[in-house]
């Protein structure tokens, strides 16, 4: 159980383009889900916390414009990279949160976005 | 920085030999996380620790956890070529954001 998916896995897009990454909870409910970027050899920075339901709260330095976040459902969030550049390419990872007071954060496989 | 510290940022050892890494992090938590991602891929958990516990095993894993210093510890015993990958030690705050705050990792080598 607990399973956490990303579509696509990766993605090559042209500068200036929009690229849409999904993360979807396949047997769980998340009423909160979390998106991450990596860049290779680092740790993972969180951008954003997503809220079914509710707009997205992004972390300081992150681009709200920029990132545009949509939890449609309890199983559905959605990360849309606007007008993407090469410095946007990176590795973005999605998490969901299992409910309750120590719930885990169960992650996705993750989407590595290059931009060219 | 919004990350925790950890180190060594790297270690390689003998397969067979044991493994320590060690985590310290800022604010206080309400449970601290140990994670392991091979290269280019997604992350695996490994233990959660609460930040009313102190230590947890989970089959080779061996979680440590210090409030009044804010540091853990995971040592992974017996290591085994497979446990070759990046381990992450992640915090989870004291507020009901349940944000995760990841420290910069170890790298871990075991050697065949």
């Amino acid at each position: 159980g607990a399973v956490v998916s990303q579509h696509p896995s990766w993605v090559i897009c042209k500068s200036g383009t929009s690229v849409k990454i999904e993360c979807r909870s396949l047997d769980f409910q998340a009423t909160t889900m979390f998106w991450y970027r990596q860049f290779p050899k680092q740790s993972l920075m969180l951008m954003a916390t997503s809220n079914e339901g509710s707009k997205a709260t992004y972390e300081q330095g992150v681009e709200k414009d920029k990132f545009l976040i949509n939890h449609a459902s309890l199983t559905l969030s959605t990360l849309t990279v606007t007008s993407a550049h090469p410095e946007d390419s990176s590795f973005y990872i999605c998490s969901a949160r299992v409910s309750g007071l120590a719930g885990e954060q169960y992650f996705g496989p993750g989407t590595r976005l290059t931009v060219t | 920085s919004q990350q925790g510290e950890e180190d060594p940022q790297a270690l390689s050892i003998q397969e067979g030999e044991n493994a320590t890494m060690n985590c310290s992090y800022k604010t206080s938590i309400n449970n601290l996380q140990w994670y392991r991602q091979n290269s280019g891929r997604g992350l695996v958990h490994l233990i959660l620790i609460r930040s009313n516990e102190r230590e947890k095993h989970s089959g080779r894993l061996r979680v440590t956890l210090d409030t009044s210093k804010k540091s853990s510890s995971l040592l992974i015993t017996a290591s085994r070529a497979a446990d070759t990958a990046s381990y992450f030690c992640a915090t989870e705050r004291m507020d009901s954001s349940y944000k995760l705050i990841f420290g910069s990792g170890t790298r871990l080598l075991v050697r065949p």
